[in-house]
């Protein structure tokens, strides 16, 4: 059964910096393309970054980049968000998704809480 | 920036049939896939590559596409599809996904 659990979310102050994780199992996760998607409160869905299989291409929603970096270490099948600068517009329930080449974002974690506050 | 343009509501009575468009420049080229949302909970695939529906999902949902729209019909409704339904394609450069505003689905 295919597993995405996202940890690492929390209150930060403006300016502050967090580090998301996302551990998969029960698919190969090295095969894969993966995503992060956020949803602020109330709100619609945004794409946020998504990287290839062994990490050569990355991509990132304009309102993130020099902010945020995605990367992975496929020997523990995990994910990563490394977000500095926040904002209080990051704040956010954030999403890892797998983005499968015929139908991607086919499975998705339960998501965590992201909030940028003083 | 790309943008997908959904309308932010649609309302059905059980049993009917209801339609959920979504509109962008992009689409003629780029595949479309529709995602399921419930409150509190992770969104769910239900239609990918303008009309294929993975395993799992009811018969009753299926996608169509036509020129710079797709359509997302959801054929008999149920009190269970009540949800935010959001569309989802790639922006001009394929290398980074898009989604609509979403569409919230109400089953009167």
């Amino acid at each position: 059964e295919v597993q995405l659990v996202e940890s690492g979310g929390g209150l930060v102050q403006p300016g502050g910096s967090l580090r998301l994780s996302c551990a998969a199992s029960g698919f190969t996760f090295s095969g894969y393309w993966m995503t992060w998607v956020r949803q602020a409160p109330g709100k619609g869905l945004e794409w946020v970054a998504n990287m290839n299989q062994d990490g050569g291409q990355k991509y990132y929603v304009d309102s993130v980049k020099g902010r945020f970096t995605i990367s992975r270490d496929n020997a523990k099948s995990s994910l990563y968000l490394q977000m500095n600068s926040l904002r209080a517009e990051d704040t956010a329930v954030y999403y890892c998704a797998r983005y499968a080449a015929a139908a991607p974002l086919d499975y998705w974690g339960q998501g965590t809480l992201v909030t940028v506050s003083s | 920036s790309y943008d997908l343009t959904q309308p932010p509501s649609v309302s059905v009575s059980p049993g009917q049939t209801a339609r959920i468009t979504c509109s962008g420049d992009a689409l003629p080229k780029q595949y479309a896939y529709w995602y399921q949302q419930k409150p509190g909970q992770a969104p769910v695939l239900v239609i990918y590559k303008d009309t294929e529906r993975p395993s799992g999902i009811p018969e009753r949902f299926s996608g169509s596409s036509s020129g710079t729209k797709v359509t997302l019909t959801i054929s008999g409704v149920q009190a269970e599809d009540e949800a935010d339904y959001y569309c989802q394609s790639a922006d001009s450069s394929a290398s980074l996904g898009v989604f609509g505003g979403g569409t919230k689905l109400t089953v009167l």
